[in-house]
């Protein structure tokens, strides 16, 4: 089936450095890109959805400016955290959207493993 | 806004059991109603998905049942393993827009 490769899985960096996210979608051409974040023991909470060849449109709240997001071919979005903060340790996740035809009128969506970032 | 409601936050069940998550939404408009499954420190993983003409869809021990009137969808695991052990998202979505997830159940299958 379809893959979503996220990279790293975990990240520890310093406080005030950024830090760059990789999602690649593997075998298939993935228009649409979404990134979430999410704490501890909660649901997932959309940051921004990643257009290819667009700039990304940030979910209210979410401070573009600190959380680039890069869409610059058909299989590969990168998130990265500029001058992180304690505060943004998280568990950041995206997923892709196969436009192969699937359930409903939209196509499936498949997730990345995952990025643990913890900022020291 | 929780676009999508779900219920209970946390579940215990026999080995063996069947596990019930309900969903509830409001938007009519959702045309897509997939579950995900997710274990500590990893991505989400479809499970499996429904659209709204279908009143229930069955792949092996996963079934989700869909009422269109009530507004309500629920994932049914038969003979629950402790392998199914994990926290269990209901989400719904139209057309090629974003999924909107429910709040999550975390599912304990005890031996």
């Amino acid at each position: 089936g379809a893959v979503v490769s996220q990279h790293p899985s975990r990240v520890i960096c310093k406080s005030g450095t950024s830090v760059k996210i990789e999602c690649r979608s593997l075998d298939f051409q993935a228009t649409t890109m979404f990134w979430y974040r999410q704490f501890p023991k909660q649901s997932l909470m959309l940051m921004a959805t990643s257009n290819e060849g667009s700039k990304a449109t940030y979910e209210q709240g979410v401070e573009k400016d600190k959380f680039l997001i890069n869409h610059a071919s058909l299989t590969l979005s990168t998130l990265t955290v500029t001058s992180a903060h304690p505060e943004d340790s998280s568990f950041y996740i995206c997923s892709a959207r196969d436009p192969s035809p699937g359930v409903g009128s939209g196509n499936t969506i498949y997730f990345g493993e995952g990025s643990w970032l913890t900022v020291v | 806004q929780q676009q999508v409601k779900q219920s209970p936050q946390s579940l215990i069940v026999q080995k063996g059991g069947i596990s019930i998550i309900n969903c509830a939404y409001e938007n009519t408009a959702f045309d897509y109603f997939p579950w995900y499954q997710q274990f500590p420190g990893k991505g989400p993983a479809l499970l499996i998905a429904i659209r709204p003409d279908v009143s229930e869809k069955k792949e092996g021990r996963f079934t989700i049942s869909f009422n269109k009137s009530a507004k309500q969808f629920s994932l049914h695991i038969m003979d629950s393993q402790p392998g199914d052990s994990a926290t269990y998202f209901c989400a719904a979505r139209t057309g090629a827009n974003n999924l909107f997830f429910g709040t999550g159940t975390r599912l304990t299958v005890i031996p």
